[in-house]
C-alpha cells in the first residue's frame, strides 16, 4: 500500500487554466504539507495542515488555495496557472510532535505550464 | 529562522569510492536533522535522521551520518557507494519543538560511475 499517494502524477495545462492536485495518506497520521520543487531542485514548504486546520502558510501567491476535507487528505488548487507555476509538487505527512515528528513523501506531481 | 547549506553541489564518484556530504546548519536551538534521498524521477525517501542520543545515526543502504554540535554540522557518510547510489541529497533540519516547518538544504547531486 502506498503510504503518502498523488493524483495525477504529471499534469500538462495552458496559462490561464485552473487546475487541482491531491493528496492522500493512509499513515494516520494528523498533518499534512505541500511543498513545491523547483527546476533547481530547491525544495520549499508551501503550505502544512494539522488536524484540517492550517497552520503554515508560506509566502504563497493567493492563487494556491489547499483545502483539506478530512485529516486523510490534502488538496491543492491551483488558479490562473502561469508559467513560473511550472514545478514539481511534493505532498507529504507527519504525526505532529515536538520532538519525533519525520515527514513523509508522496511521489510527486510534476505541472508543466504552457 | 533556520536555513541549512550543502557546500557540495555535484558530486562524481567512482563505485567502491567513499562518500562524504557536507550539511551545515543554522539556528540557535536545538534541532531535529534529517537526510533525505530522492532518485531520478523519484520521490523522497528517507535516508536517516537524528534526534537525540548517538551523534552517530546509521540509516538505511549502509549509510551513516554525524551529528557535531559545535560545528553545526551533520554530514553523511558510506565507505562504498554503488552505482545504484546515484541521486539527489537534500539534508533537512526542524526546531525541536518549534513547529513543523522543514527546511532544506539545497541538495546534492551525486553520480557514481561504473
Amino acid at each position: 500500500d502506498t503510504a503518502v499517494s498523488q493524483t495525477p502524477k504529471y499534469l500538462v495545462t495552458q496559462m490561464g487554466n485552473d487546475k487541482s492536485i491531491k493528496c492522500e495518506q493512509n499513515l494516520g497520521h494528523d498533518t499534512m504539507y505541500w511543498y513545491k520543487q523547483d527546476s533547481k531542485k530547491f525544495l520549499k514548504i508551501m503550505f502544512s495542515y494539522n488536524n484540517k486546520e492550517l497552520i503554515i502558510n508560506e509566502t504563497v501567491p493567493n492563487r494556491f488555495s489547499p483545502k483539506s476535507p478530512d485529516k486523510a487528505h490534502l488538496n491543492l488548487h491551483i488558479n490562473s496557472l502561469e508559467l513560473g507555476d511550472s514545478a514539481v509538487y511534493f505532498c507529504a505527512s507527519s504525526q505532529l510532535s515536538t520532538l519525533h515528528d519525520t515527514q513523509y513523501f508522496g511521489p510527486g506531481t510534476r505541472l508543466t505550464v504552457l | 529562522a533556520q536555513s541549512v547549506s550543502q557546500h557540495n553541489h555535484h558530486v562524481i564518484l567512482s563505485e567502491a569510492a567513499s562518500l562524504e556530504l557536507g550539511c551545515n546548519y543554522s539556528y540557535g536551538g536545538t534541532v531535529n536533522l534529517f537526510w533525505y534521498v530522492q532518485y531520478p524521477g523519484q520521490h523522497l525517501q528517507l535516508l536517516l535522521k537524528y534526534f537525540s542520543g548517538d551523534p552517530l545515526v546509521k540509516g538505511i543502504k549502509g549509510f551513516e551520518a554525524e551529528f557535531i554540535k559545535s560545528k553545526f554540522s551533520f554530514n553523511l557518510r558510506k565507505p562504498s557507494v554503488q552505482w545504484s547510489d546515484t541521486a539527489e541529497y537534500f539534508c533537512a533540519v526542524i526546531p525541536t519543538g518549534g513547529g513543523n516547518k522543514l527546511t532544506f538544504g539545497t541538495g546534492t547531486q551525486l553520480k557514481v560511475e561504473l
